[in-house]
């Protein structure tokens, strides 16, 4: 079955500091994977997807199928940038979600 | 064009009472999907339907069902309210296939008292 796994449920880090929000998952076929955002009081929107290979606000995230890993990266986080992330797999239309990670940056 | 709506936003239900919360996705989008959302076990998948049909359900009990109409609005029941039902439940929708992006809607805030 596949599974999504966000070990941090909390991260904090500082203004221009560089931020990694971690991603592992489990599945036994060719993975779709996305990050997702929540900023306060606002809806769930995507904020990339792995098959895009883009980046968006700054973020980028590589599929890593040796390590099943898809963490997201920021080389300087913003304030703007504290948010719920949640790190989600789908397989046929069947979204798995991870736990989400708070992520807190500080002035 | 309008984003995903549910309605209603909040609501209150007394335990053993049914609930039904209502989606309407995205103009074209034929794929409707729903999700709970809880403090404790985070954004869990409920069912997704498309073109009036269930395509895909997750590890709910019977107690949680849905329905898709022709025009693509979906609906969503609880029955037998019980204390753990009190969550968020989020309404998403897509065009149609599994490689579409898909878009959230802002939730119905349940509690069950």
């Amino acid at each position: 079955a596949q599974r999504v796994t966000q070990p941090e449920k909390l991260l904090s880090v500082f203004k221009g500091a560089p931020v990694e929000l971690k991603c592992n998952y489990s599945y036994s076929g060719s993975p779709e994977l996305f990050w997702y955002v929540q900023y306060s009081r606002q809806r769930l929107q995507l904020l990339l997807r792995h098959i895009s290979r883009e980046s968006i606000k700054g973020f980028t995230a590589d599929l890593n199928k040796g390590e099943t890993s898809f963490h997201l990266k920021k080389p300087f986080a913003q304030e703007e940038d504290s948010a719920m992330y949640y790190c989600a797999l789908r397989h046929n239309n069947d979204m798995r979600f991870g736990a989400g990670t708070r992520l807190t940056v500080k002035p | 064009k309008a984003g995903v709506t549910q309605t209603p936003r909040y609501l209150i239900k007394t335990r053993g009472q049914q609930v039904t919360l209502s989606c309407s996705p995205i103009s074209g989008h034929r794929s409707v999907s729903w999700y709970q959302q809880t403090p404790g076990q985070g954004l869990q998948f409920l069912f997704e339907y498309f073109s009036e049909t269930q395509r895909n359900k997750g590890n709910f009990p019977g107690r949680f069902s849905g329905r898709q109409f022709s025009n693509s609005r979906s609906e969503m029941n609880v029955s037998t309210l019980e204390l753990g039902d009190s969550a968020l439940y989020l309404c998403a929708s897509s065009l149609q296939t599994g490689r579409d992006t898909i878009y959230f809607g802002e939730g119905s805030w349940l509690t069950v008292v």
